[in-house]
């Protein structure tokens, strides 16, 4: 069963829009780990964030937002004043027990001038 | 700052011939994954190793095998090779031990371009 769930599969938005990732998880570890990546078309990940399960403090970096919720199992990405070079594949990540990770199927980011 | 260093970046293989993949980690990091990501899909955790011992498995074929050696490289044998095998192999490292599985910061390389013909 997928334990992390990105209902969208690709999102298209204009230059200087706002847009907002979803990302739900399952797990019954009460010691986890949530994770953002980005993977550009050249197909490197890029790390964005972690967020250990006991820290439900909301961060901000730049245009970046991260905002978890235990009580929806949630851990949304935002993106503020949206550019061009955001345009990527966005993963989703949890890992149960500091072990593997395991993705969500991704959300194809198009942002267009 | 060193980052995990892979290769070959690229490689061709056809139908039934054998693969290595070769991955370095970070100095000082004694963990390893391995994970394939085929065309559009998400990476899927392979297999991983801690202190040159498997230490977790997940959908890694039988076709494929995978060890750490002493120096902390770590070395993924696929063989038999089908057009399915086609993909990046991401590996990806961190430093182990199990106060550092609960802090769990995975670096990942550059990946491997696998393609079969």
């Amino acid at each position: 069963a997928q334990k992390v769930t990105q209902a969208q599969t690709e999102i298209s938005v204009v230059e200087k829009e706002d847009v907002t990732l979803d990302c739900v998880y399952e797990t019954r570890d009460t010691t986890y780990y949530l994770f953002w990546y980005k993977q550009p078309p050249s197909g490197e990940l890029v790390f964005l964030i972690r967020r250990n399960s006991f820290d439900e403090q909301n961060e901000i970096s730049g245009r970046y937002s991260w905002n978890f919720q235990k009580s929806t199992s949630s851990f949304n990405f935002t993106i503020t004043a949206s550019q061009v070079v955001d345009s990527a594949v966005y993963f989703c990540a949890l890992s149960e027990s500091g072990y593997a990770l395991n993705f969500g199927k991704g959300t194809s980011l198009l942002v267009t001038p | 700052a060193a980052g995990v260093i892979q290769s070959p970046r690229h490689l061709i293989k056809e139908k039934r011939e054998t693969a290595t993949l070769k991955c370095y980690p970070i100095p000082r990091h004694d963990t390893v994954y391995w994970y394939q990501q085929g065309p559009g899909q998400d990476p899927q955790f392979l297999i991983s190793f801690y202190e040159k011992m498997q230490s977790d498995k997940g959908s890694i074929p039988d076709r494929f095998s995978a060890q750490q050696f002493s120096d902390y490289h770590s070395e993924l044998n696929m063989s038999s090779l089908e057009l399915g095998d086609s993909a990046l192999y991401f590996c990806a490292s961190s430093s182990g031990g199990e106060g550092a599985r609960l802090y769990n910061e995975q670096f990942f390389g550059p990946g491997t371009r696998l393609t079969v013909l």
